[in-house]
């Protein structure tokens, strides 16, 4: 079992709609949490952090349990230029440094 | 603002040659980690360095072997190419377990 797991898609969804996307993590050490934009043959780019409490940057909205061990992603009004796939991304203190783990990717397509 | 630098953009190799890539990371960054991502597939951890010392090793063959130097840059040196190290190799730096990492252009690697 990979030590974060996401539904891998692809997600097709009309321009305007809300699409929701989720990852689990099995690693209760985890400390931070993120959210990458990947765009086909390019670098993952951060698209933003996750904390408890929530947050929210225009139409993307995440959201972290870590009691469930569940981080989520939410984009309203999707536009054609959201199509990417979305890496859930979990950062951890070894002892030695940082040690960032990527889940599979969830990959959207937004159609006219 | 700088980003991470990677080099060369694109290399071709034969099989059993060697290659080297490079990394210069974000100014003041102390944490460079390198990630190996096959062709529909995440991008799975090879080794990390934290304040120029290997801090961890993910699924990183014998073959390769990796270092950070005295000014922060980083090589990631491969011996013995297979056709199945064909691949985009990223490397990212960062700082801190909360800021997660920027991640470098890549170096696509192709094996003949």
């Amino acid at each position: 079992r990979k030590e974060v797991e996401q539904d891998p898609g692809p997600f097709n969804v009309p321009e305007g709609a809300t699409v929701a996307f989720n990852c689990t993590y099995s690693n209760s050490a985890s400390q931070s949490f993120f959210w990458y934009r990947q765009d086909c043959r390019k670098e993952p780019k951060l698209l933003m952090s996750v904390y408890s409490s929530g947050n929210e940057d225009g139409r993307f909205t995440a959201q972290l349990n870590r009691a469930s061990q569940y981080i989520s992603l939410l984009i309203r009004d999707s536009k054609l230029s959201d199509s990417a796939t979305y890496l859930c991304v979990v950062n951890r203190d070894n002892n030695a440094g940082n040690m960032l783990t990527f889940g599979g990717g969830t990959r959207l397509m937004v159609k006219p | 603002a700088a980003g991470v630098i990677q080099s060369p953009r694109h290399l071709i190799k034969e099989k059993r040659e060697t290659a080297t890539l490079k990394c210069y990371p974000i100014p003041r960054h102390d944490t460079v980690y390198w990630y190996q991502q096959g062709p529909g597939q995440d991008p799975q951890f090879l080794i990390s360095f934290y304040e120029k010392m290997q801090s961890d090793k993910g699924s990183i063959p014998d073959r390769f072997s990796a270092q950070q130097f005295s000014d922060y840059h980083s090589e990631l040196n491969m011996s013995s190419l297979e056709l199945g190290d064909s691949a985009l190799y990223f490397c990212a730096s960062g700082t801190g377990l909360s800021l997660g990492a920027f991640f470098g252009q890549g170096t696509r690697l192709t094996v003949v």
